[in-house]
């Protein structure tokens, strides 16, 4: 099946500090790339889909200057999370889809999600 | 626009025993895809059925199956012989083929007793 790795797994920072994620598709070239936030024992939520070599997507409430996504090939991603603040601690989960010759998507492979603790 | 209602905040099922956990969504897409996913506490999303709505035969995955009704904008997971490793968070999501996002429900956590 498709893999999906995410770096780091877990990261601490100081407040106002940048903190980058990677998010790898190892065995396929991703199209598309979603990243999610989620709180303990809630749901995930969509911040942004990145098409790779153009701008990120953002959802609506999401601050594009805080998280700064860059797609800069089929197989990479990145989340910046700029100034870090403590309220920006949170899971945060990528996860990436293929088109198919169709032109559609049927699915999203998931990374194993990084863990951001800003004190 | 799609959402997702997953109404069971939680719930529990004896060992062995089958459990059905419920959600429901709106969209005015006629073709599209719906999920369940399961998060253990590694927090990993994990995959566990896959319903293309365009298709009337229920998907079946060894002990998990769904049932799908269009109509209705239902879409239910059954859990048969319950294994204290299915003890997770459940996400039902929808996914319309175009833009490829996918909408999430609140989420149902099971926890499968001895």
């Amino acid at each position: 099946g498709a893999v999906v790795s995410q770096h780091p797994s877990w990261v601490i920072c100081k407040s106002g500090t940048s903190v980058k994620i990677e998010c790898r598709s190892l065995d396929f070239q991703a199209t598309t790339m979603f990243w999610y936030r989620q709180f303990p024992k809630q749901s995930l939520m969509l911040m942004a889909t990145s098409n790779e070599g153009s701008k990120a997507t953002y959802e609506q409430g999401v601050e594009k200057d805080k998280f700064l996504i860059n797609h800069a090939s089929l197989t990479l991603s990145t989340l910046t999370v700029t100034s870090a603040h403590p309220e920006d601690s949170s899971f945060y989960i990528c996860s990436a889809s293929l088109l198919l010759a169709s032109g559609n998507y049927n699915e999203q492979f998931f990374g194993p999600g990084t863990r951001l603790t800003v004190l | 626009a799609q959402t997702v209602t997953q109404s069971q905040p939680e719930m529990s099922v004896q060992e062995a025993e089958t459990v059905t956990l419920s959600c429901t969504y709106d969209t005015s897409e006629s073709n599209y895809y719906l999920f369940w996913y399961k998060q253990p506490p590694s927090r990993q999303m994990i995959l566990v059925i896959r319903q293309e709505a365009y298709k009337q035969q229920n998907a079946t995955e060894n002990r998990f199956s769904v049932n799908f009704q269009k109509a209705a904008k239902s879409f239910s997971l059954k859990i048969s012989d319950s294994q204290l490793g299915d003890t997770a968070m459940y996400f039902c999501a929808f996914m319309d083929n175009q833009g490829g996002k996918l909408i999430f429900g609140q989420g149902t956590e099971l926890s499968v007793k001895p």
